[in-house]
């Protein structure tokens, strides 16, 4: 069973504040990935990573950064949360089976609903 | 046109039907096929995962691909109150992977 574990599972925020989210894997993957979901709504990547130090933005614009320093974490920060920021937010990983391909299975965290008020 | 066509349901049905749940896709260099499970609250979690045409089978789950057609299955077999979740079809290659948009499926008692 994957071990992909996401802080905090619900906020709640006024606008304006800057958040954290969190996402730890202790499978030692290479890859991750931020995806932004809506409900009923497909998921949308918003951000990856091939490992340390690397990240990379996907397909749906996005005010988040995130940073990768460590195989293990890989953070996704709001400077300034609005309330279109409303969402669940998911964090998956997956091994490097092949170089250079997101396509491989990816496991998913729990997930955090984010409501900005 | 979406890469990835999923109808979106709600699908509802009795306990013990066999459930088929389907996908579109238009790239076809996509090479690998999945099925993720999602419960209410809940992050995705995999079901099945295949890269060939043909049939893979998991316990009451069967997951089917025609690269030819560009479609897949996953058929559910003597369904259960506890497959009642949203289930999603992923579909994937060089640098990207594209989920569908979800099916929900109630299984009823």
């Amino acid at each position: 069973e994957a071990d992909i574990y996401q802080t905090p599972r619900y906020l709640v925020i006024g606008t304006g504040k800057k958040i954290t989210l969190e996402c730890s894997q202790t499978m030692g993957h290479d890859k991750m990935y931020w995806y932004q979901q809506d409900p009923g709504m497909e998921l949308h990547l918003i951000h990856y990573s091939y490992g340390v130090n690397s990240t990379e933005k996907g397909d749906l614009s996005s005010e988040s950064t995130v940073s990768r320093i460590r195989t293990e974490h890989f953070p996704l920060t709001l400077e300034s949360a609005r309330p279109s920021h409303t969402s669940q937010y998911l964090c998956a990983s997956s091994t490097n089976l092949l170089a250079g391909s997101v396509g491989e299975t990816q496991y998913f965290g729990p997930g955090t609903r984010l409501l900005v008020l | 046109q979406k890469e990835v066509e999923q109808d979106p349901g709600p699908l509802s049905v009795p306990e013990g039907a066999i459930v088929s749940l389907n996908c579109t896709y238009s790239n076809s260099a996509f090479q690998y096929f999945m099925w993720y499970r999602q419960y209410s609250r809940k992050g995705p979690e995999l079901l099945m995962y295949t890269y060939s045409s043909g049939n893979k089978e998991d316990g009451r789950f069967t997951a089917q691909v025609d690269k030819s057609s560009k479609y897949i299955s996953l058929f559910i077999r003597d369904s259960q109150p506890s497959d009642s979740a949203t289930y999603l079809c992923a579909i994937g290659g060089a640098q990207k992977l594209v989920f569908g948009q979800g099916t929900r499926l109630t299984i009823n008692p």
